[in-house]
């Protein structure tokens, strides 16, 4: 059963670039048929989806966030990461790694990592 | 642009009712929709794939029906782990979208 844990910085001031890494184990990246995503989730309110890329590097961002995302992958290190730049602080929330199967469901959630927007 | 929207905002409900949550697109999405259920300081679980079919290891309890514009989430017996949050989700091959989501209390 693949397992996906978020790493990087809770905190990041205002202005600057939000940088986090998801790291896949028990299961292949390289494998076809899904997508692999991110998610963010704002304090006491709903889901936001973000972004996400295939394993041949195709991916697909909210427009919402006007550019300002990123998302890229290593396959052959097993994680894909996300940049978020010019942060404010309507940023500040809980951003998930996901894997997003077939059928358009996120099969797989990383637990989850806060990440607050402030100087 | 497609908006989800689900019905109640929220629900109080006993150990043992029957529930059904509400979900809306305001345009036809087939039947790509799934049910996550969410607790706090959790990440969503997986409830419900492609409108009805229920995720492996999920109760039999859960039950999700409809296609087009209107979808159902029903718990047939409410057990005390199903006091959540549950969200809607659409998938259209490049974004997923999340209903604001219907939150199931005492």
């Amino acid at each position: 059963q693949v397992q996906m844990q978020e790493s990087g910085p809770g905190l990041v001031k205002p202005s600057q670039t939000l940088s986090l890494t998801c790291s896949v184990s028990g299961g292949s990246i390289s494998r076809g048929s899904y997508y692999w995503s991110w998610i963010r989730q704002y304090p006491g309110k709903g889901l936001e989806w973000i972004g996400h890329i295939y394993d041949n590097g195709g991916a697909f961002y909210n427009v919402s966030l006007k550019s300002r995302a990123t998302i890229s992958v290593d396959a052959s290190k097993s994680h894909f990461s996300l940049t978020l730049s010019s942060v404010i602080a309507a940023d500040t929330a809980v951003y998930y790694c996901a894997r997003v199967s077939w059928s358009g469901s996120v099969d797989s959630w990383g637990q989850g990592t806060l990440v607050t927007v402030s100087s | 642009d497609i908006q989800m929207t689900q019905s109640p905002s929220t629900l109080s409900a006993s150990v043992g009712d029957s529930v059904t949550i509400t979900c809306r697109a305001s345009q036809s999405i087939g039947d790509w929709l799934a049910w996550y259920q969410q607790k706090p300081g959790k990440a969503p679980k997986l409830l419900i794939y492609k409108a009805s079919r229920l995720e492996t290891g999920v109760p039999a309890r859960f039950s999700g029906s409809g296609s087009g514009t209107q979808f159902t989430l029903t718990i047939s017996s409410l057990q005390p782990d199903d006091f959540a949050t549950y969200y809607c989700q659409n998938y259209n091959t490049v974004s997923l979208l999340f209903g604001p989501g219907t939150k199931v209390d005492v």
